[in-house]
């Protein structure tokens, strides 16, 4: 099974809300990522989280904040963020360095 | 530069025709190479991956992809096209002694009956 789970699908939040992405993966995947993707672009690096520890943050405004419970799940608390923060928000998992990624659905966030 | 480049923004087939998505890298070292595809609205699926050996690769869908290291490519080839293809193709590449995929800017194919 390769599946990488997200929720929800779809959010609407407001400037001032607070709100979470959830990312699960149950393939025993050492490395779990976030991804941003603007309509008609590629996938841009957020965060990679290795062994449950941030490794790698491609510069992201704070008003992102990742955070990896454990091995299997990966969330993405978001607090004050502007309107062109509306994107998908795409999660992934690989096995270890190198290797092939595997994402989510996506969770498709618009900012009012 | 570092970098992976896709030169075809978009590509128009008829159902059944032959289909070839041309993917350049320009990195130092050989680095793994991937082919995804992404649905609207929805998440990318890995086509297939190359890391050594054959340089032919079968993924699934029917697709393969011809790993060149002469020509820095690695191009995606299909014999017949479906309606069902139609996507953005995404080529990708993992950089030697990195952990970070790296996209190309994408590929949208476009399917005609």
């Amino acid at each position: 099974d390769t599946e990488v789970t997200q929720t929800p699908k779809h959010l609407v939040m407001g400037m001032t809300n607070k709100k979470s992405l959830k990312c699960e993966q149950h393939m025993g995947h050492r490395a779990m990522y976030w991804y941003k993707q603007k309509a008609k672009k590629p996938p841009e690096l957020m965060f990679v989280y290795s062994y449950e520890k941030l490794s790698i943050n491609e510069s992201v405004p704070s008003r992102f904040s990742p955070e990896c419970p454990n091995s299997s799940l990966l969330n993405l608390h978001l607090h004050a963020l502007q309107p062109e923060d509306s994107a998908l928000y795409l999660c992934a998992s690989s096995q270890g360095y190198f290797g092939e990624q595997y994402f989510g659905p996506g969770t498709r966030l618009t900012v009012t | 530069a570092q970098s992976v480049t896709q030169p075809d923004i978009h590509i128009t087939v008829s159902e059944g025709a032959s289909l070839e998505l041309r993917c350049n890298y320009s990195y130092g070292a050989t680095p793994y190479l991937f082919w995804y595809v992404q649905s609207p609205g929805q998440g990318l699926q890995l086509l297939l991956k190359y890391f050594s050996g054959d340089t032919l690769v079968q993924g699934i869908k029917g697709f393969e992809a011809e790993f060149k290291r002469s020509q820095s490519s690695f191009n995606l080839r299909k014999p017949s096209v479906h309606w069902s293809d139609a996507a953005e193709y995404f080529c990708a590449v993992v950089p030697y002694n990195t952990d970070k995929l790296i996209f190309g800017t994408g590929t949208r194919l476009q399917v005609f009956p």
